[in-house]
């Protein structure tokens, strides 16, 4: 157990349709970093919170979204969804002094 | 694009074999980080290292940092079905990106 939440672990929905992820970081950690995994995929950076802040963007679309609010959890939003968009997406948090990123398990996406 | 290149892309291979994996990149970075996933988990670390020319060992792997901290490499010893996973690379600069990673398949 990483100490890191994720939900939905599962989610199934069409296409045009919005979604919301949740991320809940390990107690104490103050970063929170989310990833998209495609099939056979390595993790595809989409963007970084630190205590609330944007940090760092990677290659998120626009139809993507997120923020990390006072209370350190993290939601990502999916909208006008394509079947392209159907991955795991996974959130991590960073150790504070350690630099080691803990994953949740994922929530698992898929677009129909 | 990956910023991270890591090779081979698939890895199968009979136990007690050794192997290597390479991580690539034209990038300099202040650590590079290895991560192992297993299906339906997320990564977990592996090793951290940050000097270049730094080796580093954790049972049967030894895990290499390139002079120039542009590269590295993971050697496998006597490989074991229990190290079948997707072994990826991190660099950390601004932020923390990720290899493709090279999954490993080690045959009983």
């Amino acid at each position: 157990d990483s100490g890191v939440t994720q939900t939905p672990k599962h989610l199934i929905t069409a296409t045009g349709q919005r979604v919301t992820l949740r991320c809940s970081p390990r107690s104490g950690d103050l970063s929170v970093y989310w990833y998209q995994q495609s099939l056979d995929q390595g993790l595809q950076f989409l963007i970084q919170y630190y205590n609330g802040e944007e940090r760092a963007k990677g290659n998120i679309l626009e139809r993507f979204s997120a923020q990390q609010f006072p209370d350190l959890h993290s939601e990502l939003n999916l909208s006008s969804l394509e079947l392209g968009d159907s991955a795991l997406y996974f959130c991590a948090s960073m150790g504070t002094n350690t630099g080691e990123l803990f994953f949740g398990e994922g929530s698992r996406l898929t677009v129909l | 694009t990956q910023l991270l290149e890591q090779s081979p892309q698939f890895l199968s291979i009979q136990e007690g074999e050794n192997l290597t994996v390479y991580c690539n990149s034209s990038s300099v970075f202040s650590s590079l980080q290895w991560y192992r996933q297993e299906p339906g988990e997320g990564p977990v670390l592996l090793v951290t290292v940050v000097t270049g020319g730094e080796v580093k060992k954790l049972k049967r792997l030894t895990f290499q940092f390139g002079d120039a901290r542009k590269d590295s490499s993971l050697h496998i010893t006597a490989a074991q079905p229990g190290d079948t996973g997707l072994y990826l690379c991190a660099g950390q600069s601004n932020d923390m990106r990720f290899g493709a990673g090279t999954r490993l398949t080690v045959k009983p």
